[in-house]
């Protein structure tokens, strides 16, 4: 079975660092691109950016530049996404997607992990 | 490219059909295959999207033929031809022509009348 399983809900201090992790299972880790998606508290979506496992290669959407790092770590069929100086609207769940079918077109996801943000 | 969606919520009879609409900035249709890259995800209540179309007319693996995509260029349509009681959701349509920025519409809130 293809899955996609992330890491548990965080609650972090504004300013700091949150670390999410996602574990593929069910197809090789390095076929396909490894994508974040972000979906604020009644809000819609917002890709973040992604990661090739096969290489490390990245691609961040312009708006969260600086402040999101992505990785792969193919010993462990696992990707992470770091997002660091943590502020109120960030405060969502963050989702890995993948697209085994077309480029672009998201046909896996993960279960999602809630970010909240407060003092 | 942005992506804006109408109407923004929608009631409709079980049985009825439903219609959404999806509009881009610019043109999602790529002259060297003939292609629209439009995608149409399904969101439930505490779950991650589902797609159900891409290349804005071909249903995904298990989809059920009530749904179906429709349009080229800017104007796009998602149809439930006949709207079952599961269907309530709120739907998605995503470009993916400006690979790799990929952006979504805010979302059609569906309910039942």
């Amino acid at each position: 079975e293809v899955q996609m399983v992330q890491s548990g809900a965080e609650v972090k201090m504004p300013g700091s660092t949150v670390t999410i992790s996602c574990k593929v299972s069910g197809y090789t880790f390095t076929d396909y691109h490894l994508h974040w998606v972000q979906q604020a508290p009644g809000k819609g979506l917002e890709w973040l950016g992604l990661v090739d496992p096969a290489d490390g290669r990245t691609k961040y959407a312009e708006k969260f530049q600086g402040r999101v790092t992505m990785s792969a770590d193919k010993s462990r069929d696992t990707g992470s996404m770091e997002l660091r100086t943590l502020r109120s609207e960030d405060a969502a769940v963050y989702y890995c997607a993948t697209e085994s079918t077309t480029p672009g077109v998201f046909d896996l996801w993960g279960q999602g992990t809630m970010v909240a943000v407060s003092s | 490219i942005v992506m804006t969606q109408s109407p923004d919520s929608l009631d409709v009879s079980l049985g009825e059909r439903a219609t959404i609409n999806c509009k881009s900035s610019q043109s999602l249709l790529y002259s060297s295959n003939n292609k629209n890259f439009l995608a149409w995800y399904q969101q439930k209540p505490g779950q991650p999207p589902k797609l159900l179309i891409y290349w804005a007319s071909t249903r995904d693996s298990g989809v059920p033929d009530r749904f179906s995509g429709s349009g080229s260029g800017t104007n796009f349509t998602l149809t439930i031809s006949s709207l079952q009681a599961e269907d309530v959701a709120v739907y998605y349509c995503q470009q993916y022509y400006s690979s790799p920025m990929y952006t979504f519409g805010r979302g059609t809130k569906l309910g039942i009348k």
